[in-house]
């Protein structure tokens, strides 16, 4: 079985450029989650998707980070502006449902310079 | 809020040490309790699942403990390896649908050969 994928792996920007990440969930996996983990901290949840819906967003940044799940399989992530405070691993996971076993992908590490 | 705390920090063992890692939660109304695996520069790797009915969960060296009423669960790991070197992180999921998994920290874990 594929687990999740996530592209980039490396990302180096400026401040005040915008970046997107990209995930793909398992293969029937309803729930999606974007977390970010600072470097010596543990992730943190920034938004979580039931198929298409948000069910979470509480913790987002909403003046910069936007994230969609079209069609209730693929995610893209965005931060526009970006800050020096944002960089970070940025995580995707699914599970099968909302309250079953998290899998990750490998993460997105960003670098804002 | 749930806060989730993990002693020690760091800990540096010899090889076939048996060891043990600390996770405590502060709102013991919890669906379930996950551990993870987490290398350098990588995603986070589901080690164990624990119910909130549950006790406990092994998985062929590793084995997870869980006393919701204290709000404390426990990582014994038998007979470490250097291959054992990692952050483990432990995440827990509240009692309620569609709640989101909250993390500590982690502790980082050598195994000395």
């Amino acid at each position: 079985e594929a687990g999740v994928a996530q592209s980039p792996r490396y990302k180096i920007i400026e401040k005040r450029q915008s970046v997107a990440f990209w995930c793909n969930p398992i293969s029937g996996h309803a729930t999606l989650y974007w977390y970010q983990q600072i470097l010596g901290q543990g992730p943190k949840l920034l938004i979580q998707f039931q198929n298409n819906g948000v069910v979470d967003d509480s913790q987002l940044p909403k003046d910069r980070f936007s994230a969609e799940r079209l069609k209730g399989v693929d995610s893209t992530l965005k931060i526009q502006p970006a800050k020096l405070e944002d960089s970070a691993v940025y995580l995707c996971a699914s599970s099968l449902v909302v309250n079953t076993e998290a899998f990750f992908g490998q993460g997105t590490r960003l670098t804002v310079v | 809020k749930q806060e989730v705390t993990q002693i020690p920090a760091a800990l540096s063992v010899p090889e076939g040490e048996n060891l043990v890692l600390n996770c405590s939660f502060t709102d013991s109304a919890i669906y379930n309790l996950q551990w993870f695996r987490q290398d350098p520069g990588k995603g986070l790797t589901s080690l164990l699942l624990i119910q909130s009915s549950q006790r406990e969960q092994t998985s062929g060296r590793l084995n997870a403990s869980l006393d919701k009423s204290s709000g404390r669960s426990t990582l014994y790991i038998a007979a470490s390896q250097p291959g054992d070197s990692a952050t483990y992180l432990c995440a827990v999921k509240r009692g309620t649908s569609g709640s989101r998994l909250t993390f500590g920290e982690g502790t980082q874990l050598t195994v000395n050969p």
